[in-house]
């Protein structure tokens, strides 16, 4: 199995607090993304990242930003949470970036907002 | 505007019979299509893949059929058991584009015994 972490497993938080969930891995793969899993929209992209502080926006950024300041670890905060944001939170990592390549994901963050 | 429709929300099996999942894009670029499986509390796995070169991959019990003319792809497990029980996301990607892949909303499978 791919090493990849992710921290916390499961969060509940107040509207408006900010939230930071971390993905960790130790394949040293250049490519990791944010997805984010809700009932009947299957998974969409939040951001991805193209190498050590190389980061681009998905479909469903808004409302999210993200660090990459190692090649290990890529973090995602939510800067003022809102209950939209109630999700299951996916990080995967890729070693190339190329289309012919399988991702690999972490088993998820399940973020509640009250 | 969805580019990969997986336009049957669940699907059941009886053990043993074949599990036929089925996934349509529009994006005529995209040249590679993933299958991926899902456990709950778990997260997607890769299951198997297809470049747009070939019409089929077979990989054990899955075997995964390309009609680029239709658009149409379809993922085969013959013969489904039990633990085959998931939800299956369709994802596809363009070389000539940013490579990051275009998921489906998933289809749950259900194998009864």
């Amino acid at each position: 199995d791919a090493g990849i972490t992710q921290s916390p497993r499961h969060k509940v938080t107040e509207t408006g607090t900010p939230v930071t969930l971390r993905c960790h891995q130790t394949e040293n793969h250049r490519y990791m993304y944010w997805y984010r899993q809700d009932p009947g929209h299957g998974l969409r992209l939040i951001h991805y990242s193209y190498g050590v502080k190389d980061t681009d926006k998905g479909e469903v950024s808004d409302g999210y930003s993200v660090s990459r300041s190692k090649t290990e670890d890529f973090l995602l905060t939510l800067e003022s949470a809102t209950s939209s944001q109630t999700s299951v939170y996916f990080c995967a990592i890729a070693d190339k970036g190329g289309s012919y390549n399988e991702q690999f994901f972490g088993p998820g963050t399940r973020l509640t907002v009250l | 505007d969805q580019q990969v429709k997986q336009n049957s929300p669940s699907l059941s099996v009886q053990e043993g019979r074949i599990s036929i999942l089925n996934c349509d894009y529009t994006n005529s670029m995209f040249d590679y299509f993933l299958w991926y499986k899902k456990y709950p509390a778990e997260g997607p796995t890769f299951l198997i893949s297809i470049s747009s070169i070939k019409d089929k991959n077979e990989d054990g019990r899955f075997t995964v059929f390309l009609n680029k003319s239709a658009k149409h792809l379809s993922l085969h497990i013959v013969p489904s058991q039990p633990g085959d029980s998931a939800v299956y996301f369709c994802a596809a990607s363009a070389s000539g584009g940013s490579y990051i892949p275009t998921f489906g909303r998933g289809t749950s499978l259900i194998v009864h015994p």
